[in-house]
């Protein structure tokens, strides 16, 4: 099925280590989003690429890095993860407009 | 910069509508979206309204805009067991190329 596709879909990590959150999108969309969902929060805008070869922070960018690989693929890296960034990870892509399609989402807990 | 708000909660007994709302602040939002979140699932485009239109309905769904006082509203007709999860408002900000979301709110159908 066409639309936004994450990886892993769960992950424990601890204090310290490193990972890569993976994300891909098959439907040609120019601009792909990072959000983390916390209880009580909604959904925070960690980092965005409005196009290929642009990345640009949101409201929560602390902590976090992005590569906008190529027009499919926006990783995001947490270099080294701290228990404040246990969350639902969520990616996403658009065309201008903001109809934005969402993978499933990642669940990552920190101890 | 752009905020959205929604109330939390909403519980209502099965067969009846329900109304959920959503007030924003930024004049020049073009496009309005609502979108539904399932437990443990992304979230999924519902249905969206352009600024310059009303109201717009598709099957249960009635969409409300007032422009004049920034507020949107979604209403479901015949509610059922089946709509209970979270609905998010986003309003899409053309001066920064992404949608600003609101907090969610937990539709209840009671049965």
């Amino acid at each position: 099925n066409a639309g936004v596709t994450q990886t892993p879909k769960f992950q424990v990590l601890k204090t310290g280590q490193s990972m890569t959150l993976q994300c891909a999108q098959d439907m040609n969309h120019n601009s792909m989003y990072w959000y983390r969902q916390d209880p009580g929060m909604g959904l925070r805008l960690i980092y965005y690429s409005a196009s290929e070869g642009t990345t640009d922070k949101g409201e929560v960018p602390n902590g976090y890095n992005v590569s906008r690989l190529n027009k499919r693929e926006f990783s995001l890296r947490l270099e080294s993860a701290a228990p404040s960034q246990t969350s639902v990870y969520f990616c996403a892509s658009s065309e201008a407009g903001g109809g934005y399609t969402f993978g499933s989402g990642t669940r990552l807990t920190v101890v | 910069g752009e905020d959205v708000e929604q109330s939390l909660f909403l519980s209502v007994r099965e067969g009846d509508s329900s109304v959920i709302n959503c007030t924003y602040t930024d004049s020049s939002s073009t496009y309005l979206y609502w979108y539904k979140q399932e437990p443990g699932a992304g979230l999924q485009l519902l249905t969206y309204i352009f600024s310059n239109m009303d109201m717009k309905q598709d099957q249960r769904l009635t969409v409300l805009l007032n422009k004049k006082d920034k507020h949107l509203s979604l209403r479901i007709a015949d509610t059922q067991t089946g709509d209970s999860a979270i609905y998010f408002c986003a309003v899409w900000m053309d001066s920064s190329y992404k949608l600003i979301f609101g907090s969610g709110t937990r539709l209840l159908v009671r049965p």
